[in-house]
């Protein structure tokens, strides 16, 4: 049981660049979401999904796409990655009462 | 709107001092109530959640919280901390009908003086 598994680990883009981050769970939750996080803002949700087929908008959507074709997988795509989009980037998947987090992506966009 | 405020960006403690850390939330009904723990370089750990029922709840590696509804907050606690227990901390909520919707506050970072 591997939980909730991220790739990759590191990234550096340069702006205008596209870029999709990984996201699998092995848990069979149907609630997955996406979480930044940067320095003294603890984490802002970007998007969150309530099951295969269904995606809704955070806190902090813009420059962001999901889908969502499966239960495992989560995928969070950056179309044109700018500068302000260098952050942590965490996904998480829900039982229904509080989250399991990956490990994180750290991504710096030069 | 939901909202959770730390209002304790860094505290440091000497090794075997007790701790509490300080969280308040905004929200109109009784939320879900969570404290995740976060390792430099690591991803987020589940401490302790409150969903109903008795006020004071215990989690992983002895830390208790305790929730009280006149004030609106969720302060996590500790009556001796190791240093290992330096890390940053998050407190966070969710609706009763969404437990996997949380909103963050911004962090407590907690470093422990030999």
């Amino acid at each position: 049981n591997a939980g909730v598994t991220q790739t990759p680990k590191f990234q550096v883009l340069k702006t205008g660049q596209s870029m999709t981050l990984q996201c699998a769970q092995d848990m069979n939750h149907e609630y997955m979401s996406w979480y930044r996080q940067d320095p003294g803002m603890g984490l802002r949700l970007i998007h969150y999904s309530v099951g295969a087929g269904i995606t809704d908008q955070g806190e902090v959507p813009n420059g962001y796409n999901v889908s969502r074709s499966t239960t495992e997988d989560f995928p969070l795509r950056l179309l044109s990655a700018a500068p302000s989009q260098t952050s942590v980037y965490f996904c998480a998947s829900s039982p229904g009462q509080g989250l399991i987090f990956g490990q994180g992506t750290r991504l710096t966009v030069v | 709107a939901q909202s959770v405020t730390q209002p304790d960006i860094h505290i440091t403690v000497s090794e075997g001092a007790s701790l509490e850390l300080r969280c308040n939330y905004s929200y109109g009904a009784t939320p879900y109530l969570f404290w995740y723990v976060q390792s430099p370089g690591q991803g987020l750990q589940l401490l302790l959640k409150y969903f109903s029922g008795d006020t004071l709840v215990q989690g992983i590696k002895g830390f208790e919280a305790e929730f009280k509804r006149s004030q609106s907050s969720f302060n996590l606690r500790k009556p001796s901390v190791h240093w290992s227990d330096a890390a940053e901390y998050f407190c966070a909520v969710a609706p009763w009908n969404q437990g996997g919707k949380l909103i963050f506050g911004q962090g407590t970072e907690l470093s422990v003086k030999p």
